[in-house]
């Protein structure tokens, strides 16, 4: 059975630190994969995917991703965390065939202190 | 250019009865696809429609319904409303179902429902 799995359900950080968010998937063949952001008040909004080719995936806010085949996982990172970075995280992976269907991790929800 | 909007925002509802939430996809979209997000979890699939005919389904009993109209806007119908259906019912709009858009969803802010 396919599953995301989102290891961190809360991370705190502190601001101009950096940021890395786990995700490991369990599929049968590499599947499309992306990462969202829920804000207070807002809808998700997607961060950045990876369909294929380079494993080292550039998106909005600062944020990049890599993908790792050997280790099923695709973990988030930004390099010096915002104030504004304070939300809740989502992985989310869809297979190739139905590549409409999402399936989504439970999220990671992530604290900015000053 | 306008975003996806759904209504209502926060509605409550009692057990065994029915719920119409609504969507309006963002201009130039004509898929649109639904999901329910309970509690402390991630967004679950369940089901899309494009060009007015659904497209593909999560796992979800048939009491979940839904509709698309000819300008692209969505319902959410469900039935028999259950406990368990209390969650953020999120709308999502995309250019079009696959290619290199794929998975690009835009999500609305989503109608909370609580059962009773």
């Amino acid at each position: 059975a396919q599953s995301v799995t989102q290891p961190d359900i809360h991370i705190t950080v502190s601001e101009g630190a950096s940021l890395e968010l786990r995700c490991n998937y369990s599929y049968g063949a590499t599947p499309y994969l992306f990462w969202y952001v829920q804000s207070p008040g807002q809808g998700l909004q997607l961060l950045l995917k990876y369909f294929s080719g380079d494993t080292l995936v550039q998106g909005i806010k600062g944020f990049e991703a890599e993908f790792k085949r050997s280790q099923s996982s695709f973990n988030l990172r930004k390099p010096s965390v915002h104030w504004s970075d304070a939300a809740e995280y989502f992985c989310a992976v869809a297979p190739r065939s139905n590549d409409y269907k999402l399936s989504f991790g439970a999220g990671t929800t992530v604290t900015v202190r000053a | 250019e306008t975003g996806v909007t759904q209504s209502p925002t926060h509605l409550i509802k009692t057990r065994g009865q029915q719920v119409t939430l609504r969507c309006s996809s963002q201009s130039g979209h004509n898929t649109v696809s639904w999901y329910q997000q309970a509690l402390g979890q991630g967004p679950q699939f369940i089901f899309q429609y494009y060009r007015e005919e659904e497209n593909g389904r999560g796992n979800f009993p048939p009491r979940f319904s839904g509709l698309q109209f000819p300008n692209y806007s969505s319902e959410l119908n469900v039935n028999a409303l259950e406990l368990d259906d209390s969650a953020l019912y999120l709308c999502a709009s995309s250019e079009s179902s696959g290619g290199a858009r794929a998975g690009e969803l835009f999500f609305g802010e989503g109608s909370r429902l609580t059962v009773l």
